[in-house]
């Protein structure tokens, strides 16, 4: 079966400090994967989708980025955390119109 | 473009009464659309999704939604809440755009199940 693996579950960062979350599936190979972020209020937003190794396509201009270096690993980062980075990030993945969703990461930027 | 507008940011039900949480959607080609719940500080868990066939779509927990185009609307509802069923409700829309595909989410709807 697939499943979806994403971590840390919180993350408390300063403001200016770097980012990596990390995002695995298992049981799939070459799945479309996904960074959302949802801030309070505001739904889920896309921050970027990939269809492969080395594909990522950016939703939003922001200050974070997206690298998928492995087939089934996506990686969501920033080089300088902003305090309107806050915000809970899922990551998923994509089946025939079905899209499995990690736990989350809260990341609360300080 | 394709977009979904959840109505109520926020809905009260008694235990027992029932849940009707509503979504529209505005699209250029038939949609597939999608419920989804979330229970605090926890990801997204599909409820149900429609894409072709019968209108009427039934899902996990009692749940079910009716697609109607000409309203252009998809409907959650539960005949009877239960307190489990306080979490949020998200709709949403698969949109194919250049080869991909990816989901566009409405803000959410808070539902709160009052005992």
């Amino acid at each position: 079966s697939q499943t979806i693996h994403q971590w840390p579950a919180t993350l408390v960062q300063p403001v200016g400090s770097p980012l990596s979350l990390e995002c695995t599936v298992e049981g799939t190979s070459n799945p479309n994967l996904y960074w959302y972020r949802q801030a309070a209020g505001r739904g889920l937003q896309l921050l970027f989708y990939s269809v492969g190794i080395g594909q990522i396509s950016s939703e939003v201009p922001q200050n974070l980025s997206a690298s998928r270096p492995q087939d089934r690993q996506f990686i969501l980062s920033s080089k300088k955390l902003l305090l309107s980075d806050s915000g809970f990030y899922l990551c998923a993945w994509s089946w025939a119109y079905g899209y499995t969703f990690g736990s989350g990461t809260r990341l609360t930027v300080v | 473009a394709q977009s979904v507008t959840q109505l109520g940011s926020h809905v009260s039900v008694s235990e027992g009464a029932l849940v009707l949480l509503r979504c529209n959607y505005s699209s250029s080609v038939p949609p597939y659309l999608f419920w989804y719940v979330q229970y605090p500080n926890q990801g997204l868990q599909l409820l149900l999704k429609y894409t072709t066939g019968a209108t009427l779509v039934k899902g996990i927990n009692g749940f079910e939604a009716e697609f109607k185009k000409s309203e252009t609307s998809f409907h959650l509802t539960k005949p009877s809440a239960h307190m489990s069923d306080a979490a949020e409700y998200f709709c949403a829309v698969s949109l194919t755009q250049g080869g991909s595909e990816k989901l566009v989410f409405g803000k959410g709807t808070k539902l709160t199940v009052n005992p």
